[in-house]
């Protein structure tokens, strides 16, 4: 049973410390996502990638964050430094995208980050 | 700017009874439409496409229409369960094959 698996689930840290957020992709899939969610803002996109390639990285704050696909079965998304404002669901989603097909996007199950 | 909006306060309907989820979108046309689930706790899960040249889609007891015109997208459960429970997920494509997803209808079936 393929899916999208992301660590760690939870994470609390001190404001100021480096957060790292890994996700694997389902294998096969070309396309990977980076979303945020909270209550206020719910899930908004940060950043995502197709086959590695950087796209779109215009939901993240620049200072402070960055997303990497050092493999195809590997993305990860880092926070230096981590602020409380940071503290939300992280989620990592995939995708195959050809031609026009596919688009639908499976999710992981998140990474829950609380920056006190 | 595009804005995506869906109920925010919570649908709280009748087991057996047909629930209709509403998403509007301005200031873009997307050329297709996607709904998901998602459940307390959990990531989204895909449960329908509908694209721009298609007026409804269905999966069992799923239905999605698309108004271009309007700018409207319905989501029906028929014969609802206690098990739809969960909110509702709307998400029109961006133009660049992603999404923006709105806020999220949840939906209460009662038993």
């Amino acid at each position: 049973d393929a899916r999208v698996t992301q660590t760690p689930r939870h994470k609390v840290t001190e404001m100021g410390q480096e957060v790292t957020m890994r996700c694997q992709p389902i294998l096969g899939h070309n396309t990977v996502f980076w979303y945020r969610q909270t209550m206020m803002q719910g899930l908004e996109l940060l950043a995502y990638f197709r086959n590695r390639a950087p796209l779109d990285d215009s939901g993240m704050p620049k200072d402070r964050f960055s997303a990497e696909m050092p493999d195809a079965t590997l993305a990860t998304l880092k926070i230096q430094p981590s602020e409380p404002r940071d503290s939300a669901v992280y989620f990592c989603a995939s995708g195959l995208v050809l031609g026009g097909k596919g688009d639908e996007q499976f999710f992981g199950p998140g990474t829950r980050l609380t920056v006190l | 700017s595009q804005k995506i909006e869906q109920n925010s306060e919570a649908l709280n309907i009748q087991e057996g009874k047909t629930a209709t989820l509403t998403c509007n979108y301005t200031n873009y046309s997307p050329a297709y439409l996607q709904w998901y689930r998602q459940d307390p706790g959990r990531g989204p899960v895909f449960l329908l496409l509908i694209r721009e040249n298609e007026k409804e889609k269905r999966k069992e007891r799923l239905k999605v229409t698309f108004d271009t015109t309007l700018k409207q997208s319905l989501f029906h459960i028929t014969a609802s369960q206690p098990a739809d429970s969960a909110t509702y997920l709307c998400a029109p494509d961006t133009g660049r094959r992603a999404l923006t997803f709105g806020s999220g209808t949840r939906l209460q079936v009662q038993p």
